[in-house]
């Protein structure tokens, strides 16, 4: 199983500001990897797919970057929206895994 | 608007059994994988079972593999969980989600909640 390991697990931003988050995978996932994005009681939202392809709708603002083990997700000038749970996914082998989350909070 | 919308959670003893739908509507159900994945209390999110779009693969966590089975009824557009020998450690929001052919998922439902306790 690929384990997958967020950092940090909680970032406080202001508005404004820019947040960088990581991702790592236990062994290459190539560039197999998504972003999501889940706020309370809603559905996730799938934000970045192939590692650096924005999902339809997704604001210029989330970037995703890295290949292999090394992953980061970037969010440019956070607005209010943004504060939320991020979670990174592997579906470069069985059993699919999410990372534990990171919380962009104020 | 593509949707998905699970149905059938609830209040369930420990070992007892639970089925789970998901109807998809907007778009064509037949093309797309369909996943399952689950959100314990304070938790994260946590894959649980997959299929592909015919139906001839599934795919489980080994957290639920022996006791949780995936299927679909494309002529009906739903996607089915059923769980059984159910414990504590199952209790969680369970969410629909179509799946890209490469398995990250796209379109996501608002989830239903399943509670395990006696």
């Amino acid at each position: 199983e690929v384990l997958m390991t967020q950092s940090p697990a909680t970032l406080s931003v202001s508005p404004g500001e820019g947040a960088t988050l990581s991702c790592r995978a236990s062994q290459s996932v190539s560039t197999n990897l998504a972003w999501y994005q889940h706020k309370p009681g809603q559905a996730p939202r799938l934000l970045i797919f192939g590692a650096f392809n924005r999902a339809t709708g997704v604001p210029a603002r989330f970037n995703g970057r890295g290949s292999g083990t090394e992953f980061t997700l970037t969010i440019s000038s956070l607005q209010s929206e943004d504060f939320a749970v991020y979670y990174c996914q592997q579906y470069h082998n069985w059993p699919l895994t999410f990372g534990g989350g990171t919380k962009v909070e104020v | 608007e593509v949707q998905l919308v699970e149905s059938g959670g609830g209040l369930v003893e420990p070992g007892g059994s639970l089925r789970l739908s998901c109807a998809g509507s907007r778009f064509t159900f037949k093309n797309y994988p369909m996943t399952w994945v689950r959100q314990a209390p304070g938790k994260g999110l946590d894959w649980v079972s997959g299929i592909s779009a015919s139906g001839d693969s599934t795919y489980y966590a080994d957290s639920v593999k022996g006791r949780f089975t995936i299927s679909r009824d494309n002529s009906k557009n739903t996607l089915s969980l059923q769980m059984n020998s159910l414990g504590a450690e199952d209790t969680a929001v369970y969410y629909c989600a179509r799946a890209d052919f490469f398995f990250y998922m796209d379109v996501w439902g608002k989830g239903t909640t399943v509670t395990v306790s006696s």
